[in-house]
């Protein structure tokens, strides 16, 4: 069965460093979304991505974080200045037009 | 905007015994509706799927879920949980037209024998 492969699955950062989450979605989907789950928390969305951009964002993707289709594959999300809040754990998915969605098995990012 | 409530954080319950974990929804329009289950320090496995037809939808695992539109409920049950079912579980709605997913905040499924 497809599935969308996430790495690294689990990263280390420094307070104010930059960090690239990478995806890699299932081919012949459509659309693309970042989620995140803080430790004991609900998953929450942060933004979709289809055709080449954002389609929608919540009031957490503020202007740290950005996404980019790079090429044909792979699907990333980039924070630019880490804060201790922004550990959590990054779900990369993909969906079909009628909304088949599959997770992928998530990065840990933990900010120290 | 449309939002899920799961009311119950954790539901305890002995091995073979049945199960009913809650989720109710808020939307103004038609929706799309999803139980997944997240196991310890793993990601979130779609259990099962409410898009369009019968109102009873079967997952994996021997999960199932009734659609009820005028009680706006998509409650998830299983008649004979297992102690491998103990994980946390994820109601998500999708509003027709758009493509994000909305989350609850998830029941704990405890199962002890």
């Amino acid at each position: 069965e497809p599935e969308v492969t996430q790495t690294p699955s689990h990263q280390v950062t420094q307070m104010g460093q930059e960090v690239i989450l990478r995806c890699v979605p299932i081919s012949n989907h459509l659309y693309f979304y970042w989620y995140r789950q803080i430790l004991g928390q609900k998953v929450e969305f942060l933004v979709s991505f289809y055709n080449n951009e954002i389609s929608e964002k919540s009031e957490i993707f503020d202007d740290q974080f950005s996404v980019e289709r790079p090429d044909g594959s792979n699907f990333t999300l980039k924070i630019r200045s880490t804060k201790l809040e922004d550990s959590a754990m990054y779900f990369c998915a993909s969906s079909t037009e009628s909304g088949g969605y599959t997770f992928g098995s998530g990065t840990r990012l933990t900010v120290v | 905007a449309q939002s899920v409530t799961q009311l119950d954080s954790q539901v305890p319950v002995f091995e073979e015994a049945p199960v009913e974990l809650r989720c109710n929804y808020s939307s103004s329009v038609s929706v799309y509706l999803f139980w997944y289950v997240q196991y310890p320090n793993q990601g979130l496995q779609l259990l099962l799927k409410y898009l369009s037809g019968s109102t009873l939808v079967k997952g994996i695992n021997g999960f199932e879920a009734e659609f009820n539109k005028s009680q706006t409920s998509f409650h998830l049950r299983k008649p004979s949980v297992h102690i491998s079912d103990t994980a946390e579980y994820f109601c998500a709605v999708r509003e027709t037209g758009f493509q994000k997913l909305v989350f609850g905040t998830g029941t704990r499924l405890l199962v002890s024998p």
